[in-house]
């Protein structure tokens, strides 16, 4: 069964370092999400792409936070410098198109010191 | 601002009764809803998927939708305690991502 694949499984940096976190979807599907989702709460999209293309990344930081897709399959988000605030799961999903069941991976749980 | 409100729980249950699941959304447009499961330190995995109104059964799972209402609904049959996780309630409107609740928790004690 295919799966949405994510690494680091678990991350541990000080603040002020930089982080970077890898997605590989599920092979076919052009729409792929990065979610952040903090404990006790549901998970909040922070970039969509459709292919290469950034379709909505209006709640990414993006003084701190970068997310690129360069060939349209796999992606990297990026946090530099982290904050303490940044501890979190970070939860990759991928679907055949915008508005289509999404799956999940197992996600990067970030903790920040 | 879209908004999804649902009870955050726990809802305690034990185990073969019907565990009852409700969530409101505030977007009019949403056209599409899912419901996924996520075990403590786990990702979300999705249970069901609701397009029109009415209900849609799925084994011991049911979901309920009324977009006059702006309510959709999640009933497990037959608990079993392996349904102990938090539910995610996540209407998507059309194209645009999927807007998350904070989940309810459900615990389903044997």
């Amino acid at each position: 069964e295919a799966e949405v694949a994510q690494s680091p499984r678990y991350k541990i940096t000080e603040k002020s370092q930089a982080v970077a976190f890898w997605c590989d979807p599920i092979s076919g599907h052009a729409t792929l999400y990065w979610y952040r989702q903090i404990l006790g709460q549901g998970p909040e999209l922070l970039v969509q792409f459709q292919d290469e293309s950034v379709v909505d990344d209006s709640q990414l930081p993006k003084d701190r936070f970068s997310a690129e897709r360069l060939k349209g399959v796999d992606s990297t988000l990026k946090i530099q410098p982290a904050e303490l605030g940044d501890s979190a799961m970070y939860l990759c999903a991928s679907s055949l198109g915008g508005g289509a069941t999404q799956y999940f991976g197992p996600g990067t749980r970030l903790l920040v010191l | 601002q879209k908004e999804v409100e649902q009870n955050s729980g726990p809802l305690s249950v034990p185990e073969g009764a019907i565990a009852s699941l409700n969530c409101t959304y505030s977007d009019r447009g949403s056209q599409s809803f899912f419901w996924y499961r996520q075990y403590s330190g786990k990702s979300p995995e999705l249970i069901m998927s609701i397009y029109s109104n009415g209900d849609k059964e799925d084994g011991r799972f049911t979901a309920q939708l009324n977009k006059a209402s702006q309510y959709v609904s999640l009933l497990i049959r037959d608990s079993q305690p392996s349904d102990s996780a938090t539910y995610l309630c996540a209407p998507n409107s059309g194209y645009s991502t999927l807007t998350f609740g904070k989940g309810t928790m459900l615990l389903v004690s044997p």
